[in-house]
């Protein structure tokens, strides 16, 4: 039963233009999201956060955004550069620090 | 920011043999640490978190007593993962949770190889 999903496994996006990563949760009782983003054979890098008593959260040229009534978290990255080129994962927990993750989009930014 | 650094980044180790993996808190203390595996193309499976000071908290199906935590400082956990099997090889991934921001932070990974 996988609590957090990301159902595009690959996202090929142009230089400059906008990346949109989805995540969906199925748990009601999460309340706290993170993004990471990570390279092969390398451990996840922290991006950007977002609790539940938020619906947007912004940091340089990463934004996430929550619809708890869908379930539903978005990462926008604008504009894209191709060192963007990772896999990100978002990942949930519901205030105990377990971090459930989700099965990762491999995001490849083309120059 | 804070750093997490796991040892060793690689192994390959004989069936049957023990591995231990390091991770080490560099610049903060983390009363908590979580061990993570990751298979190819899967996503990260928690598979125990480790408390200073006390036993680990094992996730369902995940052996206690094959994958051993050892939290014995705030800035060490070990996982030993005894009697490997080929079917043990994977990615291996630990967290400490920084307790000011709560931001999780992640080791670089071991790959573990069993022959």
């Amino acid at each position: 039963d996988q609590q957090v999903k990301q159902n595009s496994p690959s996202l090929s996006v142009q230089e400059g233009r906008i990346s949109i990563l989805n995540c969906d949760y199925t748990n009601s009782m999460f309340d706290y999201f993170l993004w990471y983003k990570k390279y092969p054979a390398e451990g996840p890098t922290f991006l950007i956060s977002i609790s539940s008593i938020k619906d947007k959260n912004e940091d340089g040229r990463f934004t996430v955004f929550l619809n708890k009534s869908a379930k539903h978290l978005s990462l926008h990255i604008v504009p894209s550069q191709p060192g963007d080129s990772a896999v990100y994962f978002c990942a949930a927990s519901s205030g105990t620090y377990k971090y459930i993750f989700g099965t990762g989009t491999r995001l490849k930014v083309l120059a | 920011g804070a750093v997490v650094s796991q040892h060793p980044s690689r192994v390959i180790c004989k069936s049957g043999t023990s591995v231990k993996i390091e991770c080490r808190s560099l610049d903060f203390q983390a009363t908590t640490m979580f061990w993570y595996r990751q298979f190819p193309k899967k996503s990260l499976m928690l598979m125990a978190t480790s408390n200073e000071g006390s036993k680990a908290t094992y996730e369902q199906g995940v052996e206690k007593d094959k994958f051993l935590i050892n939290h014995a400082s705030l800035t060490l956990s070990t996982l030993t993962v005894t009697s490997a099997h080929p079917e043990d090889s994977s990615f291996y991934i630990c967290s400490a949770r920084e307790q000011i921001n709560e931001k999780l932070f992640f080791g670089s990974g071991t790959q573990l190889s069993v022959l």
